[in-house]
């Protein structure tokens, strides 16, 4: 069973500090990841999504990379707010389709004013 | 622009009952999934709907029946509530263009429905 590990499970940071959360994965078969954003109570929504032929994509102050050969993904966040606090889950797409994705288990990210 | 909206947003139910959590997507979207997110186990596919007309399983699909009414709509059926099934259901609908795989196939979600079975 193919799994998605994020590491660490919580982080917090003082506000304008650079930041990256980690994220592996066992099966090294993969069509796309995914980071998503959840705030408390909220649903998710995504912020990057890295093509397995690509190896990083940039949105503002968030830049996501990919390693296939490592079964990694980063995704760091610059000059950090307070706004940015919430958890951040990755998640994997291996198959032939679009259709389903393994989630890890998120970050919880804290950023202190 | 509504996206993915779902009801109830909280529902408490009783041992053996049972129900249906909406899912309605306005971005003419063909795929669309219900997942649950539970402490410590994140989230799991429950049933998905890759386009009108077809559902398939996921991971945890025991204790669970959807419908897929129309091309906006996926509800999530709990026949008779059990305990274990207390957790947060969200919905999620994506482009899923038939046939082809498409790097913008990101899937959007739903706020939830928190569900407590007593």
């Amino acid at each position: 069973k193919q799994e998605v590990t994020q590491i660490p499970a919580a982080l917090s940071v003082p506000e304008g500090e650079n930041l990256v959360l980690n994220c592996s994965f066992t099966d090294s078969a993969i069509y796309n990841l995914q980071w998503f954003r959840q705030d408390p109570g909220k649903g998710l929504t995504s912020l990057l999504l890295i093509q397995s032929s690509q190896r990083e994509q940039t949105s503002g102050r968030l830049n996501a990379s990919l390693d296939k050969s490592s079964g990694r993904s980063t995704l760091y966040i610059a000059a950090s707010q307070p706004g940015d606090s919430a958890t951040y889950l990755c998640a994997k797409n291996s198959g032939g389709s679009n259709y389903k994705l393994t989630f890890g288990k998120g970050t919880l990210l804290t950023v202190n004013p | 622009n509504a996206g993915v909206t779902q009801t109830p947003k909280f529902q408490v139910l009783k041992t053996g009952q049972s129900m249906t959590l909406q899912c309605a997507q306005d971005m003419n979207h063909n795929s669309m999934y219900w997942y649950r997110q539970d402490p410590g186990m994140g989230l799991r596919l429950i049933y998905y709907s890759a386009s009108e007309g077809t559902t398939d399983k996921g991971e945890v699909p025991n204790g669970y029946n959807v419908s897929r009414l129309n091309k906006r709509e996926f509800s999530l059926r709990l026949e008779s509530a059990a305990p274990s099934q207390t957790s947060v259901y969200f919905c999620a609908s994506s482009p899923g263009l038939a046939g082809a795989v498409s790097p913008k196939n990101i899937q959007y979600f739903g706020a939830g429905t928190r569900l407590s079975v007593l």
